[in-house]
């Protein structure tokens, strides 16, 4: 069974600080995807990441993946207090015809002034 | 353009009540998903179309919990007999392509609609 681990999974940061955000996944996916929740919004897609090596930026934050080490990694720099969300990062499986997404428990980011 | 709607936004049950929650993909969406989050969790996978096609429901936690899609686009989940557990928000999810057909492009992003936020008491 495929598992999804995100850490820390609570966050609280200064403005202007840099972070790392830790996801580590426990079998094979070249896919991994990152999203942001506001309290009681849904999804917002940030990042799809498709293969090892692949690394993406927007604005303030960055993701990368290592398929090898099954380890994503979304980098907060200067960070200021409209990125105070949720963050999932998620897996997918693809396996007889679905495509699910496995999701970790997310990190509440709390960034402080 | 229009993005994935879900009605409705809230529902409150009674213990042992049927309830019917709709999902309207993004028009063209191939692909249909429903997740449950509980307060506090990621989301977690009950079950996914393709166009009309239901081919994975491993998800669903009991038999009390189905879902349609009978045309290929607009997809209900009901819910019988709800249970306090079952109080969860609900979101669906939309993608244009199969994931084998889309050949390791961003089309296999799932675009998520707003949820429905259950509560039976």
């Amino acid at each position: 069974e495929l598992k999804v681990e995100q850490n820390p999974l609570f966050l609280s940061m200064q403005e202007g600080k840099n972070y790392t955000i830790y996801c580590n996944y426990s079998t094979t996916s070249d896919r991994l995807y990152w999203y942001r929740q506001d309290p009681g919004k849904s999804l917002e897609s940030l990042f799809v990441l498709l293969s090892n090596g692949a690394v993406k930026q927007e604005g303030r934050l960055m993701a990368s993946l290592d398929t090898k080490a099954r380890l994503s990694t979304l980098h907060i720099t200067a960070a200021v207090h409209d990125l105070s969300a949720t963050y999932f990062c998620a897996v997918d499986i693809p396996q007889g015809g679905s495509e699910k997404l496995v999701f970790g428990k997310g990190t509440k980011l709390t960034v402080n002034p | 353009g229009a993005g994935v709607s879900q009605s409705p936004r809230y529902k409150v049950a009674k213990r042992g009540q049927d309830v019917a929650l709709r999902c309207d993909p993004i028009s063209g969406h191939v692909s249909l998903f429903w997740y449950q989050q509980a307060l506090g969790q990621g989301p977690e996978f009950l079950t996914y179309f393709q166009n009309e096609a239901q081919l994975d429901k491993s998800g669903l936690p009991s038999d009390r919990f189905f879902a349609e899609r009978p045309e290929g686009s607009v997809s209900t989940l009901k819910i019988q007999r709800t249970q306090q557990e079952d109080s969860a928000v609900y979101l669906c999810a939309s993608s244009l392509e199969v994931f084998a057909l889309a050949g390791g492009s961003n089309q296999e992003t799932q675009y998520f609609g707003p949820g429905t936020r259950l509560l039976v008491l």
